[in-house]
């Protein structure tokens, strides 16, 4: 079972912030959080990751709390490209990935 | 890096055939594969883990007899529908996760639509 929760839905304008919440606040202390999205009929794409610390990347930043029970990817520009559904998850001890419903955003012109 | 394709992208095949589609890394060895399955505005759902030249581990629900699962080499992993029925059809994806010179993360194929008729 997924062991994340999200807004089912969120729109942004472009140029401007995207902050896409996620509660994990049955997170182990050595499970990870992913970011990823998916586009319409395509495989979900990478994102970024991360333990305890924040993280940047050339695509987003994630901030996770210190209790790491809640994290919030942001993408600092959003442009239309960036509409799809976005999915926080949380990587259990073997590895596998178990998919909430994700945050479908929109990204208006 | 951390290229993963899928093939076909489509398929379509009568009732009680077989399917299968291949999951390929492409630029590097991946240790673990999965398969996911996505119904049409559902999220993704973990069917099998597959470690090479080991027998894959089923998600609870998914048949094992239905959906064979090899993992024969660090680049390539199979998935056959056998049998297929309408009720099959769905949107298959593929993932690998590998350790030489990346993290656990999960490399996503572009999916395989089936269609069963």
């Amino acid at each position: 079972d997924a062991k994340t929760t999200q807004p089912p839905s969120m729109d942004c304008a472009e140029g401007r912030a995207a902050n896409l919440p996620c509660n994990h606040s049955t997170i182990s202390g050595n499970e990870y959080v992913y970011w990823y999205r998916q586009i319409h009929s395509q495989g979900p794409q990478y994102i970024i990751h991360g333990l305890k610390n924040n993280e940047t990347n050339e695509m987003a930043s994630l901030i996770i709390t210190e209790d790491r029970k809640s994290s919030t990817l942001i993408l600092p520009h959003a442009t239309l490209r960036d509409t799809a559904v976005y999915y926080c998850i949380v990587r259990v001890h073997g590895n596998q990935f178990y998919f909430g419903t994700g945050t479908s955003l929109t990204v208006i012109p | 890096g951390a290229v993963v394709s899928q093939h076909p992208s489509r398929v379509i095949c009568k009732s009680g055939t077989s399917v299968k589609i291949e999951c390929r890394s492409l630029d590097f060895q991946a240790t673990t594969m999965f398969w996911y399955r996505q119904f049409p505005k559902q999220s993704l759902m973990l069917m099998a883990t597959s470690n090479e030249g080991s027998k894959a581990t089923y998600e609870q629900g998914v048949e094992k007899d239905k959906f064979l699962i090899n993992h024969a080499s660090l680049t390539l992993s199979t998935l056959t529908v056998t049998s297929a029925h309408p009720e099959d059809s769905s949107f298959y994806i593929c993932s690998a996760a590998g350790t030489s010179g990346f993290t656990d993360t999960q490399y996503f194929g572009p999916g395989t639509r089936l269609t069963v008729l």
